[in-house]
């Protein structure tokens, strides 16, 4: 498995304004995953991070309010960018370790970072 | 959409006594993941089983596969009270990316 740093753990934010939230990964990792959790619901996944290229966005989410950058095999950023209070939600790093097309392997997260925008 | 749904939404239990949560989903998989998540936190892996698997055991933990039905079932023997949180089931598909089911909450009361 692999140990997964996020930071901030939790923050609150002003509505307008964007944040960086970062995640760290103790070993090199071919999948990286972000996605979120908004209050009493299931984790639905935002994109794939992917190394040294433009990250694969889900339906409904769009690379200018969720830029995602990832420049090497173990880290990663995700910013919420111009935040409403509809954004408040647990956001969560996630990985795969393994070969790219090896999809039995187990998926890991991070502890999350839980954002209130007020 | 996601593409499991777990039953019940909410279990409480006594310590001592085993819970059991079902997830149902809808197309063919690769595997299926089980998590639980305790308030607010991030999701803990439990177990990974292939969809050529019928059954496998993580200490008190027992999960069972039938791909036939499409579902899967987590069983929790012995429950303590640290055992309260949400569990999660999740799918994937060959090549494609895991769909989280909506989670069962489980009360353990001491």
């Amino acid at each position: 498995s692999a140990v997964i740093s996020q930071k901030p753990s939790r923050d609150i934010c002003q509505r307008g304004t964007s944040l960086t939230i970062q995640c760290q990964v103790d070993s090199q990792v071919t999948m990286m995953f972000w996605y979120r959790q908004q209050p009493g619901q299931s984790l639905t996944l935002i994109a794939t991070a992917n190394q040294g290229s433009e990250a694969t966005y889900e339906s409904g989410f769009v690379i200018d309010k969720f830029p995602i950058s990832r420049p090497n095999l173990t880290f990663s950023t995700l910013t919420v960018s111009n935040m409403s209070p509809e954004d408040s939600s647990i956001y969560l790093c996630s990985v795969r370790v393994g070969k790219t097309g090896d999809s039995n392997q187990p998926q890991h997260f991070g502890d999350g970072t839980r954002l209130s925008i007020l | 959409s996601q593409q499991g749904e777990e039953d019940p939404q909410a279990l409480s239990i006594q310590e001592g006594e085993n819970a059991t949560m079902n997830c149902s989903y809808k197309t063919s998989i690769n595997n299926l993941q089980w998590y639980r998540q305790n308030s607010g936190r991030g999701l803990v892996h439990l177990i990974l089983i292939r969809s050529n698997e019928r059954e496998k055991h993580s200490g008190r933990l027992r999960v069972t596969l039938d791909t036939s039905k499409k579902s899967s079932s987590l069983l929790i023997t012995a429950s303590r009270a640290a055992d309260t949180a949400s569990y999660f089931c999740a799918t994937r598909a060959s090549g494609s990316r895991l769909t989280f089911g909506e989670g069962t909450q489980l009360t353990v009361n001491p």
